[in-house]
């Protein structure tokens, strides 16, 4: 059975530019979650989305951005990129919305911001 | 707030020996509790988890974590480590059923042969 996907893995943008990642989530799964992962601040939770619709958002700005689709996929959304977006972004996916559900984790996408 | 602490940033040690990893979290009336391990370059992983039922969890790779109620504490153990142990270990908990998962700020394990 497949893990889950993000994409891409890695990537380079400059200030002011906007980014886009991508995260499919294993078969089944509905749920996903994204996360800002940093040195600094460690995990951050951004938002979470369970059949198309945001379920709960963390504590970023207007910035940062997300959806999901039909098929439970997710994208997450960075416009305005500053340097302080650089960070590994991981996506987390899981069957359904309780607490007990236990989270599976993509590899990351690993955003620099120059 | 509700939070969840490892005062441990970095935990260096040397192989075969034993490790415990320490997490505190706020006093709540439930809690779910997790250990999840991250490689480098890659995503997290669980380790083992708390939902309900006996104090003592077992994981996977040899560790186990006990939960504590009276001192809202969910320690990670390892009785002997091995280099490939190496990496950040994190700690995280649900609070009453929020359904939104809360990481300590993680532990660096070093395991040195």
């Amino acid at each position: 059975k497949a893990g889950v996907t993000q994409t891409p893995r890695y990537l380079i943008k400059t200030r002011g530019q906007q980014v886009t990642l991508s995260c499919s989530p294993i078969s089944g799964h509905r749920s996903v979650s994204w996360y800002q992962q940093t040195p600094g601040q460690g995990l951050q939770f951004l938002f979470e989305y369970f059949s198309e619709t945001q379920r709960n958002k963390g504590n970023f700005p207007g910035r940062f951005s997300g959806r999901q689709f039909s098929n439970s996929r997710s994208e997450m959304n960075v416009s305005t990129l500053e340097l302080g977006d650089s960070a590994l972004y991981l996506c987390a996916t899981s069957p359904g919305v309780s607490g007990a559900n236990v989270l599976t984790f993509g590899a990351g996408s690993r955003l620099t911001v120059l | 707030a509700q939070s969840v602490t490892q005062l441990d940033s970095q935990v260096p040690v040397f192989e075969e020996a034993p490790v415990e990893l320490r997490c505190n979290y706020s006093s709540s009336v439930s809690v779910y509790l997790f250990w999840y391990v991250q490689y480098p370059n890659q995503g997290l992983q669980l380790l083992l988890k708390y939902l309900s039922g006996s104090t003592l969890v077992k994981g996977i790779n040899g560790f186990e974590a006990e939960f504590n109620k009276s001192q809202t504490s969910f320690h990670l153990r390892k009785p002997s480590v091995h280099i490939s142990d190496t990496a950040e270990y994190f700690c995280a908990v649900i609070y009453d059923n929020t359904d939104k998962l809360i990481f300590g700020t993680g532990t660096r394990l070093q395991v040195f042969p």
